[in-house]
Formats: structure tokens, C-alpha cells, sequence
């Protein structure tokens, strides 16, 4: 138990769906991040909250759009997905360092998506 | 090419032997991370080692950096079967603003 909970664990989904993933975390910390994982692949990040704002956005594709509305919680929300969109989504959330330092990331157990 | 790469893809060796991972990066780093994963689940954090750090332990694990290879490695001693799992590199590079870059990782496989 890393104190980052993910849910749902195993989604299902057509292209034409709109679903929403969703991460909390319980560690008081101030950072939360949304990474892919594919197979083959190393884990791709998509999206780094600081304080609830969004600082990075790493050229993810617009169906895919992550919603922060306070530290603990950070959400990805689903529409017109592609098969190969299907994936392991993790999220992961750290207390930041000075001058943007990354200190340990802490990870949920991850949605495993299929895209039908 | 990727930012921290483990070397090798796959180890796979009896309990009771040492296992040791290299991870090699490209640019100045802040620090360089170790996770384990176990098949499908979360990564879990195992050490973290700053930049003007050369070695450090954490119980069975011991992890190097030399920054003038720009290379870190990773030594599990006496391993167990519960080791078993995915080991990848992180590495916050100083002109990276807030993310992590994640080599493609080691799977090693410990027989019992």
C-alpha cells in the first residue's frame, strides 16, 4: 500500500465511450503525475500537476484530458480512444523539491485499459 | 536515444546470488531514482541518490553513481524469489523541470 490509490483496476471500453480514471493520494503530497505504460515501451509521462496547476503536458492527444481539483485527487478523462491507446495508466504523486528537484514518486496500482 | 537505459533487458540467476543492474543517462542529472515492478502492478521506490552522492544502501540493496560516466548501478545481494520483478532507472535531469525520465527496464528473474 503506497498511500496512491487508482480506480477503476480494469476498464473496458469502445472508441466511442467517454470514461474517466481516477487517482488520490493520502501522502499530504504536492505533485501528481499520469504515466503510460505500454508493453516494450518505457513508461511515458503525460501529464505533471504542482499545486494543482499543470506544468507539464507532454504532446499527449487531445482525448485524453486530465482534470485536478485539488492536491489529492487527479482524474483522466476518456473519449474517442484508439486500440492502441490500450495501456497500463499510473498515476503517481511526490512532494516537489526546491528549484523543481523530483523526489521520490510514489504509484498507484494502475488502470489497466482495453479499447475495444 | 532514451534517457537512462538499463543494461541488461533480462537477468535471471539462483537465490542466494547477487544481482546487479547498470543504468546509463545521457545529461546532468539532480538525482537518479531506482523503482521495482512486479508484473502489472504500481512501481514501488527503492532508492534515491543525489547527484554529488556516490554510493548508498538501503538493507540487501546497493546503489552507485558516477556522474563523470554518467552511469549507476544497482546490487542486490543475496537475492530471494520474492525479487523477482522489473527494475528500472529514473532520472530527474537538471533541465528536465518536473518529470522523470524511465529506462526501459531489467527484468530479473530469481530461481528458487
Amino acid at each position: 500500500e503506497t498511500g496512491v490509490t487508482q480506480t477503476p483496476r480494469h476498464l473496458v471500453m469502445g472508441m466511442t465511450n467517454k470514461k474517466s480514471l481516477k487517482c488520490e493520494q493520502h501522502l499530504g503530497h504536492n505533485a501528481m503525475y499520469w504515466y503510460k505504460q505500454s508493453a516494450k515501451k518505457p513508461l511515458e509521462l503525460m501529464f505533471v500537476y504542482s499545486l494543482e496547476e499543470r506544468v507539464e503536458n507532454n504532446s499527449v492527444p487531445s482525448r485524453f484530458s486530465p482534470e485536478c481539483p485539488n492536491s489529492s485527487h487527479l482524474f483522466l478523462h476518456l473519449h474517442t480512444l484508439q486500440p492502441e491507446d490500450s495501456a497500463l495508466y499510473l498515476c503517481a504523486s511526490s512532494q516537489e523539491g526546491v528549484a523543481g528537484v523530483v523526489n521520490e514518486q510514489f504509484f498507484g496500482p494502475g488502470t489497466r485499459l482495453t479499447v475495444l | 536515444s532514451q534517457q537512462g537505459e538499463e543494461d541488461p533487458q533480462a537477468l535471471s540467476i539462483q537465490e542466494g546470488e547477487n544481482a546487479t543492474m547498470n543504468c546509463s543517462y545521457k545529461t546532468s542529472i539532480n538525482n537518479l531514482q531506482w523503482y521495482r515492478q512486479n508484473s502489472g502492478r504500481g512501481l514501488v521506490h527503492l532508492i534515491l541518490i543525489r547527484s554529488n552522492e556516490r554510493e548508498k544502501h538501503s538493507g540487501r540493496l546497493r546503489v552507485t553513481l558516477d556522474t563523470s560516466k554518467k552511469s549507476s548501478s544497482l546490487l542486490i545481494t543475496a537475492s530471494r524469489a520474492a525479487d523477482t520483478a522489473s527494475y528500472f532507472c529514473a532520472t530527474d535531469a537538471v533541465t528536465s523541470g518536473s518529470r522523470l525520465t524511465f529506462g526501459e527496464g531489467t527484468q530479473l528473474t530469481v530461481n528458487p
